[in-house]
């Protein structure tokens, strides 16, 4: 089976512009979860989609939004972005055993 | 809430040194438990797993035992390698699609 995949891998935005993330889980995996991982502040949990309702979230601003589709691909928009969004942010499915997987990462450069 | 604690890193090792990495969850009920490793630049791999007390996880020479007396979840290896420089990090998941928990993680560095 494929792995979870995630577009673009690199991405640089400026102050102000938005943007959307790509995830696509292997394939069976109804659960997508998003992260945002960063130097000073480690893994955060972002929110959670399982069969296109979001289950749970983490604590960021409104800025940070996702969605989930009937093909169970998820994708996360981040809109105004700050210098302080600059991370690498992951993206994983989770199987029937509860088992998470992650994909490889997009790693999003605010200037 | 749920909660992991990791021993803070680095952790620097010679080459063929036994590595311990100390982790501790705070949950309700029996949670699975979960280490992870992560290599520059990439994302997360699953390493090894434990969904019930006194299971053992075992993968590429690495093992831990889910202890439910001492709620822990530590994570050892006989003989490190440079290769196994990495972060590691210990997860609970509470089951039924619950939020997973992750600890800070920590640094190992392996030295020749």
């Amino acid at each position: 089976k494929a792995g979870v995949t995630q577009t673009p891998r690199y991405l640089i935005k400026t102050r102000g512009q938005q943007v959307t993330l790509s995830c696509s889980p292997i394939s069976g995996h109804r659960s997508v979860s998003w992260y945002q991982q960063t130097p000073g502040q480690g893994l955060q949990f972002l929110f959670e989609y399982f069969s296109e309702t979001q289950r749970n979230k983490g604590n960021f601003p409104g800025r940070f939004s996702g969605r989930q589709f009937s093909n169970s691909r998820s994708e996360m928009n981040v809109s105004t972005l700050e210098l302080g969004d600059s991370a690498l942010y992951l993206c994983a499915s989770r199987d029937y055993s509860d088992t998470q997987y992650f994909g490889p990462g997009t790693r999003l450069t605010v200037l | 809430g749920n909660s992991v604690t990791q021993m803070e890193g680095p952790v620097t090792l010679s080459e063929e040194a036994f590595l311990t990495i100390n982790c501790t969850y705070t949950a309700t009920g029996y949670p699975s438990l979960f280490w992870y490793v992560q290599y520059p630049g990439e994302g997360l791999q699953l390493l090894l797993k434990a969904t019930k007390a006194d299971d053992k996880g075992s993968n590429k020479g690495f093992e831990a035992t889910y202890r439910k007396e001492t709620t822990s979840f530590h994570l050892e290896k006989g003989s490190v390698q440079v290769s196994d420089s990495a972060v590691y990090f210990c997860a609970l998941s509470p089951g039924g699609y619950q939020k997973v928990t992750f600890g800070t993680g920590t640094k190992l560095q392996v030295i020749p």
